[in-house]
């Protein structure tokens, strides 16, 4: 049980394209989501959290025009990086947070690997 | 304010030795704690939790990690290494409902045959 899925898992875009991400909950609902980046060697970088039906909330420093968060239903959240750069190039990691009677526990999807030429 | 130091960024073990990875956090309040693993190029998979319920916390693939509040400690370990342990670690910290997540800068665990 609780399992996340991605889609892409990998993409390569051209500069100045968008490009969609999709998180999802497999056998559980999510009313939070979180969406992270990860550079390589390091560690997960918390990008925003997503709330179903709400607006997302972005971290300091992540502009949220460019990072596109929707969370339409309580399985999915999208990330659509609009007008991607190569800097924009990374490996993106979202999450699903299931409640338990022991609290919430983050469930990571595998990762979408972006690489814009 | 909530932290997260994992003391070793690579630990190397011959296959069927002990492991230990540690942990040390600080927090405010009684925190969640997790530890993650997170193979290449892949996302990162719950090992294993601790909230309270009892200090020494057993997890998959035969891990355990241990909640010590007076040393602010929550060291993982497993008995005897395998190759599939390989891999980078991260410990984590919910200080506290709907609050982001605290991580570690991870651990690679090196296996050696």
């Amino acid at each position: 049980g609780a399992v996340v899925s991605q889609h892409p898992s990998w993409v390569i875009c051209k500069s100045g394209t968008s490009v969609k991400i999709e998180c999802r909950s497999l056998d559980f609902q999510a009313t939070t989501m979180f969406w992270y980046r990860q550079f390589p060697k390091q560690s997960l970088m918390l990008m925003a959290t997503s709330n179903e039906g709400s607006k997302a909330t972005y971290e300091q420093g992540v502009e949220k025009d460019k990072f596109l968060i929707n969370h339409a239903s309580l399985t999915l959240s999208t990330l659509t990086v609009t007008s991607a750069h190569p800097e924009d190039s990374s490996f993106y990691i979202c999450s699903a947070e299931l409640a338990g009677e022991r609290g919430e526990t983050q469930y990571f999807g595998p990762g979408t690997r972006l690489l814009v030429l | 304010a909530q932290s997260v130091t994992q003391l070793d960024s690579h630990v190397s073990v011959s296959e069927g030795t002990p492991v230990l990875l540690r942990c040390n956090y600080s927090s405010s309040y009684s925190p969640s704690l997790f530890w993650y693993v997170q193979h290449p190029n892949k996302g990162l998979q719950l090992l294993l939790k601790y909230t309270s319920a009892a200090t020494l916390v057993k997890g998959i693939n035969g891990f355990e990690a241990e909640f010590k509040k007076s040393e602010t400690s929550f060291h993982l370990t497993k008995p005897s290494a395998h190759m599939s342990d390989a891999a980078e670690y991260f410990c984590v910290v919910s200080p506290l409902r709907n609050t982001p997540l605290v991580f570690g800068k991870g651990t690679r665990l090196s296996v050696i045959a």
